[in-house]
């Protein structure tokens, strides 16, 4: 069936680093790629999300390419900041399939940024 | 920001007892989900409705767990018998359409089972 796999934290970068969070995926279809962020105490929210292979998605200095040929959607930021302190969840969305209708999520990645 | 509403935040509960949560989609939003997050972070989907109509639900949701989404009234899910295995983060979601739409989600009802 349809499953995301992403980078496993804790991930403790100092401000001003730059940030990569690997994810790839399993699927048969042609799924929507999403970033999702969550804070403490708060329901994920979307970062940003691709449609379309080979086009590339950005928010707030993230950005990641749908490789459709790499079977990936790895997220980048050049320069972190302490407020991007969250976990962040790759996830892919399809119409049908082993997935149904529903989001598959990745493991989350909780990223901590220190000043 | 989605606005999504969740009711309540926080739920106690004991084993045994009923415990039901409330969700408000966005306006305009047909589809409802609901997953629940455990405390690892992993997500389980659990149900999803458009309109009023059950599109897809998992067996778990079949025997303790009911939902619904009246017309005109809050969504709701309610566990029958609380287990201590159903402590968890339970998040509403909403959207456009099924699948590939973006899927906008409420902040949670925290359910802890004692």
């Amino acid at each position: 069936g349809d499953s995301v796999t992403q980078t496993e934290g804790p991930v403790t970068l100092s401000e001003g680093t730059s940030l990569t969070v690997n994810c790839s995926y399993e699927t048969k279809q042609y799924p929507t790629l999403f970033w999702y962020v969550q804070y403490p105490g708060e329901g994920p929210q979307l970062l940003f999300k691709v449609p379309k292979a080979n086009e590339k998605g950005s928010n707030r200095g993230f950005e990641a390419t749908y490789n459709k040929e790499a079977t990936s959607f790895h997220l980048q930021k050049a320069s972190v900041q302490e407020s991007d302190s969250a976990v962040y969840y790759c996830a892919l969305g399809d119409l049908g399939g082993s997935s149904g209708n529903k989001l598959i999520f990745g493991i989350g990645t909780l990223l901590s940024v220190k000043p | 920001n989605s606005k999504v509403i969740q009711t309540p935040r926080y739920l106690v509960k004991g084993q045994g007892q009923k415990a039901k949560m409330r969700c408000i989609p966005e306006k305009g939003h047909p589809v409802v989900f609901w997953y629940q997050q455990n405390k690892n972070n992993e997500f389980k989907f659990l149900i999803n409705f458009q309109n009023q109509e059950v599109l897809q639900q998992i067996d778990m949701t079949e025997k303790r767990f009911s939902a619904e989404c009246p017309s005109n009234s809050p969504c709701s899910l309610e566990i029958q018998s609380s287990e201590a295995g159903d402590s968890a983060l339970y998040l509403c979601a909403s959207s456009l359409s099924q699948g590939r739409d973006t899927q906008y989600f409420g902040p949670g009802t925290r359910l802890l089972v004692l």
